[in-house]
C-alpha cells in the first residue's frame, strides 16, 4: 500500500523559532496532501490542503503567514510553523491521495510530527 | 459547513462482545466514508471504507451506511482487549470527534 513519510518524528525547539516538517509519499505521487493538527484528546482538525504547483488552502480559522506549506513536488510537502509558541505545541500529521492506486478518497497518513514549544 | 458527529463516549465492552460505534454526517451529497482507529500517540490507521448504502464486511468488522438518513456505523464482533483504542469516522476530509472504546477484559 501507499506509505506517507515525516520527519522528524518529534521536534523540541524554543518559542520564536520556526520549525519545518516534512510529508513525504514515498511510492507514489501527491498532487494532493493535506495537513491536520491533533491536541491531547482531542480529534484531527484538517489546517489546509497542499496543492502541487499552487498555493494552500488554509481552513479558517488557521493563519497562513504563521503556518507556511510548500508543495514544490509530487512527493514532498512541507509545514513550517514559524515563530512558535508553546499554543503551537501539537501533533501534527500529514496525509495524501494515490490517485492511481488508492480507493476513491482514500488518504494514507503519515506517522506524524510531535512538536513542543518551550 | 460540513461536519461529522460522533458520539465521544467513552464506550466500554466486555471482551467478546458486540461494540457498535455511530456516526453521522452532514453532507448530503457524499459518496465516501471511512473509519481509522488511533491508539494513543499514534497516527490513524484505516479499519474500513464503505461507498454504497448497506453492509460492508471484514473479518470482524462490519460498517454500516445509511445515505437516506446520513449515517454511518462500525460494529466490532468479538471484541477484544487490542481493539481498545479510539475510533473515527472520516467524510469529505473531515473527522468526527472520536469515541474511545475500551474492551474489558
Amino acid at each position: 500500500g501507499a506509505v506517507v513519510s515525516q520527519h522528524p518524528s518529534w521536534v523540541i525547539c524554543k518559542s520564536g523559532t520556526s520549525v519545518k516538517i516534512e510529508c513525504r509519499s514515498l511510492d507514489f505521487q501527491a498532487t494532493t496532501m493535506f495537513w491536520y493538527r491533533q491536541f491531547p484528546k482531542k480529534s484531527l482538525m484538517l489546517m489546509a490542503t497542499s496543492n502541487e504547483g499552487s498555493k494552500a488552502t488554509y481552513e479558517q480559522g488557521v493563519e497562513k503567514d504563521k503556518f507556511l506549506i510548500n508543495h514544490a513536488s509530487l512527493t514532498l510537502s512541507t509545514l513550517t510553523v514559524t515563530s512558535a509558541h508553546p499554543e503551537d505545541s501539537s501533533f501534527y500529521i500529514c496525509s495524501a491521495l494515490d490517485l492511481v492506486s488508492g480507493a476513491d478518497n482514500e488518504q494514507f497518513f503519515g506517522p506524524g510530527t510531535r512538536l513542543t514549544v518551550l | 459547513q460540513k461536519e461529522v458527529e460522533q458520539n465521544s463516549g467513552p464506550l466500554s465492552v466486555p471482551e467478546g462482545a458486540i461494540a457498535s460505534l455511530n456516526c453521522t454526517y452532514s453532507d448530503r451529497g457524499s459518496q465516501s466514508f471511512f473509519w481509522y482507529r488511533q491508539y494513543s500517540g499514534k497516527s490513524p490507521e484505516l479499519i474500513m471504507s464503505i461507498y454504497s448504502n448497506g453492509d460492508k464486511e471484514d473479518g470482524r468488522f462490519t460498517a454500516q451506511l445509511n445515505k437516506a438518513s446520513q449515517y454511518v456505523s462500525l460494529l466490532i464482533r468479538d471484541s477484544q482487549p487490542s481493539d481498545s483504542a479510539t475510533y473515527l469516522c472520516f467524510n469529505d476530509m473531515r473527522f468526527g470527534a472520536g469515541t474511545r472504546l475500551t474492551v474489558k477484559p
